[in-house]
């Protein structure tokens, strides 16, 4: 089973500024099959990056993926109020399907 | 509009059933599969298995071979899980989400908007 392990636990930034999401991965995911979600309270995730570094529908282009192998960024360049949520990576290319332990960005 | 529509809240008593229904509307049932992860409270999300919205093949998490079970109803584009032998340890947020294709290995572009089960005596 693949482990992905997400970090900082917690990111404190005011609107405005950028936040760097990491994500690594205990061995190398395959073909780059890894995602990135958005989750608020109460709701279910939402798609931002699929790929590793391709936007989902309708998401706005403050935020960005990259990485390959078992090291993997989420970018947000700069922060709106809405983003403020809980981030989650998944590696779908190896069974089962995983998720990291989430990153919290919160308003400072 | 592409969604996918959860049945509502439970509340089980230890070692009971549950079955969560997904339906979904907008778009071919047949071209996507379904997958369903679990959220406990304050755990990290867990995918338990998947459907092959076409063929009706599955396959299951380790973790949850043997207490889960994943159906579909093609007439009526809905899935469905049942996870039997309920603990307290399954109480948790349960989603059902779309992959972008047939195939297990993709990423969920649409989710439900989870199901609550509660699990108490």
């Amino acid at each position: 089973e693949i482990v992905l392990t997400q970090s900082p636990g917690t990111l404190s930034l005011s609107p405005g500024e950028r936040a760097t999401l990491s994500c690594r991965a205990s061995q190398s995911v395959s073909s780059s099959y890894l995602a990135w979600y958005q989750q608020k309270p109460g709701q279910a995730p939402r798609l931002l990056i699929y790929s590793a570094s391709s936007r989902a529908a309708a998401v706005p282009d403050r935020f960005s993926g990259s990485g390959s192998g078992t090291d993997f960024t989420l970018t947000i360049s700069r922060l709106e109020p809405e983003d403020f949520a809980v981030y989650y990576c998944q590696q779908y290319g190896s069974s089962p399907l995983t998720f990291g332990g989430g990153t919290k960005v919160e308003i400072k | 509009q592409v969604q996918l529509v959860q049945s509502g809240a439970e509340v089980k008593k230890p070692g009971a059933s549950v079955k969560v229904s997904c339906k979904a509307s907008g778009y071919n049932f047949m071209s996507h599969a379904i997958h369903w992860v679990r959220q406990a409270p304050g755990q990290r999300l867990e995918w338990m298995g998947w459907i092959n919205s076409a063929s009706g093949k599955t396959q299951y998490s380790q973790n949850f071979q043997g207490s889960v079970t994943i159906t579909r109803d093609t007439s009526a584009s809905t899935a469905y899980m049942e996870v039997s032998g309920l603990r307290s340890e399954d109480t948790a947020v349960y989603f059902c989400a779309r992959s972008r294709s047939t195939y297990m290995h993709d990423d969920f572009d649409i989710w439900g908007q989870g199901t609550l089960v509660t699990v108490s005596s």
